[in-house]
């Protein structure tokens, strides 16, 4: 069964540096491109990040470039996502998500999310 | 920026009838379309992709239909594990979602 968990929110205060995790597990984790997809109450579901099959590919979106870097371990089946310079914007249940064709921008598969709070 | 506006914001349906859902974007995107199935407290779920593609393990009351910039998502016979909010997804450049429609019980 196809499964992705992420872990690693909490609260933290604005400026501060807090890192996401993803595990992945039944299904052929290199094959297939990966991302961050966050949520809040103000903007809806908003794309964060990607990163590609190999690792040597990311992309962001405009609200977290430069602050957000993403990476995986094909070796471990995780996907993280380190995030520097929080602010309170941030806020918002943050997801993994599978690219459901190699490196795809569709979503095959997310996990239940990760809640992160940016309050001081 | 391509937008995506869904409408109605919030859709009130008895179980059994349907459930038709638009989806619009501000530009051309071709079928480059998903929509989603959000529950609380559960993973976000792809139900149709290409506009009009089931996912797999998606039953057959689901439709998707359109092209260019007009989209609709029909649920027909709707049955209590249908309710929640549907988000569609432009996926023809960098992804954008819509702001969701909640379908909730009559």
């Amino acid at each position: 069964q196809m499964q992705l968990e992420e872990s690693g929110g909490g609260v933290v205060q604005p400026g501060r540096s807090l890192t996401l995790s993803c595990v992945a597990s039944g299904f052929p984790f290199s094959n297939y491109a990966m991302h961050w997809v966050r949520q809040n109450p103000g903007r809806g579901l908003e794309w964060v990040a990607d990163v590609s099959r190999d690792g040597g590919t990311r992309y962001y979106g405009d609200s977290v470039e430069g602050r957000f870097t993403i990476s995986r371990d094909n070796s471990k089946n995780t996907v993280d996502l380190q995030m520097n310079d929080v602010r309170v914007e941030d806020t918002g249940l943050y997801y993994c998500a599978k690219s459901m064709f190699s490196g795809s921008f569709h979503f095959d598969l997310w996990g239940r999310g990760t809640l992160v709070t940016v309050s001081s | 920026e391509i937008v995506m506006t869904q409408s109605p914001v919030t859709l009130s349906v008895s179980p059994g009838e349907r459930a038709t859902l638009s989806c619009r974007a501000s530009q051309t995107i071709s079928t480059n379309l998903a929509w989603y199935q959000a529950r609380r407290g559960q993973a976000p779920r792809l139900i149709i992709y290409s506009a009009s593609t089931r996912a797999t393990g998606v039953p057959d009351r689901f439709a998707g239909s359109g092209s260019g910039t007009d989209f609709t998502l029909t649920i027909s016979r709707l049955q209590s594990e249908d309710y929640g909010v549907y988000y569609c997804q432009r996926y023809d450049n960098w992804p954008t979602f819509g702001q969701g429609t909640r379908v909730e019980t009559k």
